[in-house]
């Protein structure tokens, strides 16, 4: 049973434009969302976080939206660049060090 | 600072063998968590260790197994291996209590089962 799921395996995007990467999850007993980035042959980097008392965190082109009536988060990267292209993962948490991860999504950011 | 140093980058290994795999964390970091990544299925946390001691566990059989020293350096050993434990096993370090937010990654050991 998935409790954080990426239903988008790609997707692909003409440089400058808007990247939007969705995230659903099902266990209400999150409270701490994050996104991840990994490029091939590197472990996964922080990208940005939300706390569940918030419903946005911006962080220069990144921000992250989170609807927990709908138990849904996004990412949206504007504009977006070549260098944005990787396999995203958003994560969830409730509580110590332990991270449940969606599938991922691959972002191709076109030139 | 140095990163979070896994070893070895890649592994093969026949059908019921053993392996282990090593995770040397951040200087002064104390929390090392392991997981495992495969097609698909994202990564999925294994077990995390902090000052020598299992704190957490995910959902994996008892194969998988792991330990830290003293000096916060991990191993993760998986016994009697199967196919299916091909996959890409990274492990992150934090000071303690990071939620996620203080997680360095390693680059990950490739583990291909033959």
């Amino acid at each position: 049973d998935q409790q954080v799921k990426q239903n988008s395996p790609s997707l692909s995007v003409q440089e400058g434009r808007i990247s939007i990467l969705n995230c659903d999850y099902t266990n209400s007993m999150f409270d701490y969302f994050l996104w991840y980035k990994k490029y091939p042959a590197e472990g996964p980097t922080f990208l940005i976080s939300i706390s569940s008392i918030k419903d946005k965190n911006e962080d220069g082109r990144f921000t992250v939206f989170l609807n927990k009536s709908a138990k849904h988060l996004s990412l949206h990267i504007v504009p977006s660049q070549p260098g944005d292209s990787a396999v995203y993962f958003c994560a969830a948490n409730n509580a110590g060090n332990m991270l449940t991860f969606g599938g991922g999504t691959r972002l191709m950011v076109k030139p | 600072k140095a990163g979070v140093t896994q070893t070895p980058r890649y592994l093969i290994k026949t059908r019921g063998q053993q392996v282990t795999l090593s995770c040397s964390p951040i200087s002064g970091h104390r929390s090392v968590s392991w997981y495992q990544q495969t097609p698909g299925q994202g990564l999925q946390f294994l077990f995390e260790y902090f000052s020598e001691t299992q704190r957490n566990k995910g959902n994996f059989p008892g194969r998988f197994s792991g330990r830290q020293f003293s000096n916060s350096r991990s191993e993760m050993n998986v016994s009697t291996l199967e196919l299916g434990d091909s996959a890409l096993y990274l492990c992150a370090s934090s000071l303690d209590w990071a939620r996620g937010y203080g997680y360095t990654f390693g680059s990950g050991t490739r583990l291909t089962v033959v």
